[in-house]
């Protein structure tokens, strides 16, 4: 049962444009959502996150928003670079980040120079 | 920076052998989790800890899996018996009790 799906396996951008990552889960319970980016060999780097009582948060190029009621996310990097192109995982939680997180398939994301 | 570091990177053992893996997270972080990731998936919850106390264990974690964190700092996650299916790589995230976790390098474990 997989509870956070990422559905697309891979995304190609090119540079300076707009990187738009989504995500979907099926737990109405789920009151935490954090994306992570991952390089090769490298465990998964924190990203940005957005509470539930929110449906938008921003951080320089990365922005999450979150539609509860599509019980959808997503994540737009503008403008792409290539130092962004990883893997891109989503992650939900119940009662706040310091619970286990629950991790989708994840998003493999090539920026084009 | 001192982050969150695992030992060892890698571990290439036969079926059947016992395996440990060691995770050292940030110094002032109380909690402490494993995960296990597998080729194309996500990370997956093994278990977790605040300070030496284990909070929650998966499903996933049978009876050949044991982790421990005996004075609330590192941790270590011993496998017992290894079966081929158990490749994968695990992974250690550290966190403050109000704080995002932070994942560690991970150690790729092939069982042949």
């Amino acid at each position: 049962d997989q509870q956070v799906k990422q559905n697309s396996p891979s995304l190609s951008v090119q540079e300076g444009r707009i990187s738009i990552l989504n995500c979907d889960y099926t737990n109405s319970m789920f009151d935490y959502f954090l994306w992570y980016k991952k390089y090769p060999a490298e465990g998964p780097t924190f990203l940005i996150s957005i509470s539930s009582i929110k449906d938008k948060n921003e951080d320089g190029r990365f922005t999450v928003f979150l539609n509860k009621s599509a019980k959808h996310l997503s994540l737009h990097i503008v403008p792409s670079q290539p130092g962004d192109s990883a893997v891109y995982f989503c992650a939900a939680s119940f009662r706040g980040a310091t619970n286990k997180l629950i991790f989708g398939t994840g998003t493999l994301l090539a920026v084009q120079p | 920076d001192t982050g969150v570091s695992q030992d060892p990177r890698h571990k290439i053992t036969k079926r059947g052998q016992n395996v440990t893996f060691r995770c050292d997270p940030i110094s002032e972080h109380n909690r402490l989790y494993w995960y296990r990731q597998t080729l194309g998936q996500g990370p997956e919850f093994l278990t977790y800890f605040q300070n030496e106390a284990q909070l929650e264990k998966s499903r996933l974690l049978s009876d050949r899996f044991s982790a421990e964190r005996p004075k609330g700092s590192f941790s270590t996650l011993e496998i017992q018996r290894t079966e081929q299916g158990d490749s994968a790589m695990y992974l250690c995230a550290s966190s403050l009790p109000q704080g995002g976790q932070y994942f560690g390098p991970g150690t790729r474990l092939t069982v042949t």
